[in-house]
């Protein structure tokens, strides 16, 4: 089982609607949580990062994170086709390298 | 800054050919990785540096696989010999800093080399 597991998709969906992309992980030292979005020929590009459980936002952009069940979220409102791209979740542990390990990323189709 | 440079953007080679892939990180940046894509494996570590000196390597796979980073501003990967299961993206990103953590130590990544090996 990988660390950090991230289904692949593709998930596609119609302009404006809420997407929820997710990642779950297995190793309980994990206490940072990053969310990568990259695009077609790309390299990933930081999105978002949090360091605790709860709810993050940024705009239509918001991160969830419950430690407990070690599974977090990127919620995406109002959906547009410029938020078509791969998202992959990143986590790394608080001590020592800060090195992330990355999810497979999910592949996100939003059409007009 | 124009960002992180990658060279090529894309390599064809034959089997058992050597492979160099370049990368120019941003000014200013200590912290250099190495990262590989694929459809299976997703984004893997390969080896990453700081102030120019490798500090883990442990994610490069085989002995085919080397880095350097004969200075701050110039990283090279090299494969030799090339095999197509060495097929995939090259990342290289760099970061101020133990990268990644927060918005403004984030790693900024270039925009790959697309590797075929036939």
């Amino acid at each position: 089982q990988k660390e950090v597991e991230q289904d692949p998709g593709p998930l596609s969906v119609p302009e404006g609607a809420i997407v929820s992309l997710n990642c779950t992980y297995s190793n309980s030292a994990f206490q940072y949580f990053m969310w990568y979005r990259q695009y077609s020929r790309k390299g990933p590009e930081l999105l978002m990062y949090t360091y605790s459980s709860g709810n993050k936002e940024d705009g239509r952009f918001t991160a969830q994170v419950d430690k407990s069940s070690k599974y977090i979220s990127l919620f995406i409102r109002d959906s547009q086709p410029s938020d078509s791209a791969t998202y992959l979740c990143a986590i790394h542990a608080s001590g020592g390298s800060y090195i992330p390990t990355f999810g497979r990323g999910t592949s996100l189709i939003v059409h007009p | 800054d124009a960002g992180v440079i990658q060279s090529p953007r894309h390599e064809v080679t034959e089997m058992g050919q050597e492979v160099t892939l370049r990368c120019k990180p941003i000014s200013g940046h200590d912290y250099l990785f190495w990262y590989r894509q694929t459809m299976m494996r997703g984004l893997e570590l390969l080896i990453y540096f700081n102030n120019n000196v490798p500090i883990d390597d442990s994610g490069m796979p085989e002995d085919r696989f080397s880095a350097k980073m004969p200075n701050a501003s110039f990283s090279t990967l090299k494969i030799q010999p090339s095999e197509p299961r060495d097929s995939a993206v090259y990342f290289c990103a760099s970061s101020f800093g133990q990268g990644i953590l927060r918005k403004n130590t984030e790693a900024f990544f270039g925009q790959g080399t697309r590797l075929t090996v036939v």
